[in-house]
């Protein structure tokens, strides 16, 4: 299994709030994304990264900034958490041309 | 932009074959996978088609038609473990993936 791992696991937190979710790798894997996952709509990109210091954003990034100041650590940020926030996030990553995504465990979060 | 179209949910009994098709708007297309997720877990790669035609893992192959934006999964000798949902994607210029909505497979025996 590749080395990806999601912190934390589960989050509650209250609206408005700052969140700062994490994801570590250890394959040295160029590309990292933020995927999250709500009923009905499968999995959609917030961002991506395609290097250290390297960002771009997906399909469903207002209210979401990250950071890669590291080739292992992608952070996603919510800087004021809101109710629609609330959803599992899905960290990946891949090599630079191949096309398999490995996911990492997720992160429930709940935004009350 | 992307968009995908894939069936929401698709029953089957122990040992029958389900297709689940997906077809695909994009522009820049580069190629259509495959994801398998079990409820709880994470999404979990499973095929890749570059080209036209049909790529064969064990028990589940898929086709991809360019000229025709679509392509399917084909879940052969149906196992309970299958019970899963699906997920097609298409890559598009800037490396993104898109997925689509996922198909919910149940397979009773």
């Amino acid at each position: 299994d590749a080395g990806i791992t999601q912190s934390p696991r589960h989050k509650v937190t209250e609206t408005g709030t700052p969140v700062t979710l994490r994801c570590h790798q250890t394959e040295n894997h160029r590309y990292m994304y933020w995927y999250r996952q709500d009923p009905g709509h499968g999995l959609r990109l917030i961002h991506y990264s395609y290097g250290v210091k390297d960002t771009d954003k997906g399909e469903v990034s207002d209210g979401y900034s990250v950071s890669r100041s590291k080739t292992e650590d992608f952070l996603l940020t919510l800087e004021s958490a809101t109710s629609s926030q609330t959803s599992v996030y899905f960290c990946a990553i891949s090599a630079s041309s191949n096309e398999k995504l490995f996911f990492g465990s997720g992160t429930q979060l709940s935004v009350l | 932009g992307q968009s995908l179209e894939q069936p929401s949910e698709v029953t089957a009994v122990e040992g029958a074959i389900v297709q689940i098709n997906c077809t695909y708007q994009t522009s820049g297309f580069y190629g259509l996978s495959w994801y398998q997720q079990h409820d709880g877990g994470a999404p979990t790669f499973l095929s890749y088609n570059g080209l036209d035609g049909l790529e064969e893992t064990g028990r589940f192959s898929s086709f991809l038609s360019r000229s025709d934006s679509y392509g399917y999964l084909l879940l052969q000798e149906l196992q309970m473990k299958d019970s899963a949902s699906y997920f097609c994607a298409v890559k598009a210029a800037g490396n993104k993936l898109t997925f689509g909505g996922g198909t919910r497979v149940l397979v009773k025996p």
